[in-house]
């Protein structure tokens, strides 16, 4: 039972490049997140899914897209990476009854 | 949007002493979790404590939603017990969206 996946660990991009971040859970959850977290401050909410084919904006989803391709699955992309997506992203899933599980996190220096 | 507030920002203990951290809401919520992210980045789940009082080993919470409050308490500090500290909340009606707060930096010296 892995929890929490995600991948890559670590990537480093220059300014206008692409890429996604992938996340996959094994515990069967409706809900997954996608969250930021910047120096000196908590998170903050990228994009979420309710559900498997649902996805909504969060707090700071300009420059990103997502996609729940199915219940375990939930992307996110950066379409042409800036340095202000500097940062190191989490991804969780919550249980219906409503706690959040994060996986390790996704550390992306774009330059 | 809901505010979440949390004291103090950083705090220094020695090995074995006891400690309170403070979650201040600035409405009503349907959800509060408390998480700890160690020195490694890791964000373990420590509580859900909408309401009530909860303990879990050397830790405890309580969380007092009428006066929007939630305490997180550290018994005997160690130095395991280093990292960073949030409070999420639910604000209700949020539609399943958590706002966390700055977070209180925990150093526990041996």
């Amino acid at each position: 039972n892995a929890g929490v996946t995600q991948t890559p660990k670590f990537q480093v991009l220059k300014t206008g490049q692409s890429m996604t971040l992938q996340c996959a859970q094994d515990m069967n959850h409706n809900s997954m997140y996608w969250y930021r977290q910047d120096p000196g401050m908590g998170l903050r909410l990228i994009y979420y899914s309710a559900s498997e084919g649902t996805t909504d904006k969060g707090e700071v989803p300009n420059g990103y897209n997502v996609s729940r391709l199915n219940k375990r699955e939930f992307s996110l992309r950066l379409e042409s990476a800036a340095p202000s997506q500097t940062s190191v992203y989490f991804c969780a899933s919550r249980r219906n009854t409503g706690e959040l599980f994060f996986g390790e996190g996704s550390r992306l220096t774009v330059l | 949007g809901i505010q979440v507030e949390q004291s103090p920002p950083d705090l220094i203990l020695q090995e074995g002493a006891n400690s309170t951290l403070r979650c201040n809401f600035s409405d009503s919520v349907n959800n509060l979790q408390w998480f700890h992210q160690n020195p490694w980045g890791q964000l373990i789940n420590l509580f859900y404590i909408p309401s009530g009082t909860k303990q879990n080993g050397r830790l405890s919470a309580t969380t007092v939603a009428t006066e929007r409050y939630s305490l997180l308490y550290i018994s005997s500090s160690q130095t395991t017990d280093s990292g960073v500290y949030f409070c999420a909340v639910e604000e209700s009606g949020s539609a399943r969206q958590l706002t966390f707060g700055s977070g209180t930096q925990l150093t526990v010296l041996p």
